[in-house]
């Protein structure tokens, strides 16, 4: 299963609200549709899992939804260290793991 | 707290194979699945595989018949070996340990900080 993220950059300011979309190439398991931000030189960070579940600490400005092929994670109002990079994950039963290419989000 | 740390050189030669090592902190090894991911300069993610504490291993299809993932309970680690090795081969490694929802695999929970390899003569 392929996962396509576009655009590949979104421009906001901070206080906007951002959606960044992940579509997969078949209908995903949402259990298994996860989120993660990560930063110039980090590892990447855990957001959501289950499609729409927080991960620990990570504050409720970040949402997640959608099914099957088309899913959606919003961040309400952004704050100066939500510009990062951002990742959506899916697990099949080929077994793969695999990752959509990335969405940069960067301060307009 | 659960910390993982990967080790091993940084500079491979063509042709040759890459080994790493990642070593587990609080959280026994034979609980979880244990994951390779990599990302090239300024790429994405990349999965590599995955190990269960017994051995079952799962593996990225593209790179399958070059990726052996080993574990060793005893001093909770984990390992990747990756043969025949190209400048494509490029990147910074990351272990990480796999968590399940509902019983199927959801990503992953915890990461080492990363390990950059070059694969240069």
């Amino acid at each position: 299963i392929l996962l396509t993220q576009s655009p590949g950059t979104l421009s906001f300011s901070p206080g906007e609200r951002a959606t960044l979309s992940c579509r997969a190439s078949q209908s995903v398991n949402s259990n298994s549709l996860a989120w993660y931000q990560q930063k110039p030189g980090q590892a990447p960070r855990l957001l959501m899992y289950g499609a729409f579940h927080r991960a620990t600490g990570i504050p409720d400005r970040f949402s997640g939804s959608g099914s099957g092929t088309d899913f959606t994670l919003t961040i309400s109002r952004l704050e100066p260290e939500d510009f990062a990079v951002y990742y959506c994950q899916q697990y099949d039963s080929s077994p793969q793991f695999t990752f959509g290419q990335g969405t940069k989000l960067e301060i307009k | 707290q659960v910390q993982l740390q990967e080790s091993g050189p940084g500079l491979v030669k063509p042709s040759e194979t890459l080994s790493l090592t990642c070593s587990v902190s609080g959280a026994s090894i034979t609980s979880f699945y244990w994951s390779w991911i990599r990302q090239p300069p300024g790429g994405g993610l990349e999965w590599l595989g995955h190990i269960y504490y017994n051995g079952y291993t799962n593996y990225n299809h593209s790179l399958k018949s070059r990726v052996t993932i080993s574990v060793d309970t005893s001093k909770n680690q984990f390992s990747l070996t990756l043969t025949s090795v190209t400048a494509a081969d490029t990147a910074v490694y990351f272990c990480a340990r796999v968590f399940s929802v509902v019983d199927y695999p959801g990503g992953f929970d915890f990461w080492g900080h990363g390990t950059v390899v070059t694969v240069s003569s």
